[in-house]
């Protein structure tokens, strides 16, 4: 699988924007970019994923970088509740099935007051 | 809406004994992952299965086994269980097409003493 790095760990002030970078430089034709977090003592949570276009939803907006090789994810607004492990993964979407996802280190988020 | 729901929520086996964990998918959800989550650790993969056969395995000990059933949930089962089995144990569903969201259940947190 294709690796990201992502920064260990992240801090932001509550109401402000987050941009969470994501190198994946060896990122494959067919590889999607899938965004998950993890709060505390819950399973991971998906957030946003895409291609090769930007993508919103609700949650947030992930913004490609013309040669694939990173992204970010932006969430608009942090509240203390976004306080979480964000992953950033690559995602085979070659085969047609369902593919697993692999985690690697995550970015640790705070949000403070 | 409904969401995958794994039983039980903690289990505590005491060590060389077997355990067995449930996950019940999603609804119309054709896609099972196994992951298993270390103290202070990222989640790592063990295995998946796409109607009812074995579609991916990752780093799944021998001493463990898993398999789908008609109705789609799965169980993971677990023998001559060790102290390094302690975990958090994750299923997740998902739906085709591929790169479909994974959806996580809130886990089985498994204690071997």
């Amino acid at each position: 699988d294709a690796k990201t790095t992502q920064p260990n760990s992240m801090e932001s002030n509550e109401e402000e924007p987050v941009h969470l970078p994501c190198n994946h430089s060896t990122i494959s034709g067919t590889d999607y970019i899938h965004w998950y977090r993890q709060l505390p003592s819950q399973g991971p949570e998906y957030v946003i994923h895409g291609l090769t276009s930007n993508v919103n939803n609700r949650m947030a907006s992930l913004a490609i970088a013309e040669d694939r090789k990173s992204s970010t994810l932006i969430l608009h607004r942090a509240t203390l509740r976004d306080a979480a492990v964000y992953y950033c993964i690559l995602r085979d979407g070659s085969d047609g099935t369902a593919s697993k996802l692999t985690f690697g280190t995550g970015t640790r988020l705070q949000v403070t007051l | 809406a409904a969401g995958v729901i794994q039983s039980p929520r903690h289990l505590i086996k005491e060590k060389r004994e077997t355990a067995t964990l449930k996950c019940y998918p999603i609804p119309r959800h054709d896609t099972v992952y196994w992951y298993q989550q270390g103290p202070g650790q990222d989640p790592q993969f063990l295995i998946s299965f796409y109607e009812k056969m074995q579609s991916d395995k990752g780093s799944i000990p021998d001493r463990f086994s898993a398999q789908q059933f008609s109705d789609y949930h799965s169980e993971l089962n677990m023998s001559s269980l060790e102290l390094g089995d302690s975990a958090l144990y994750f299923c997740a569903s998902s739906s085709n097409p591929e790169n479909s969201p994974l959806h996580f259940g809130n886990g089985t947190r498994l204690t071997v003493t």
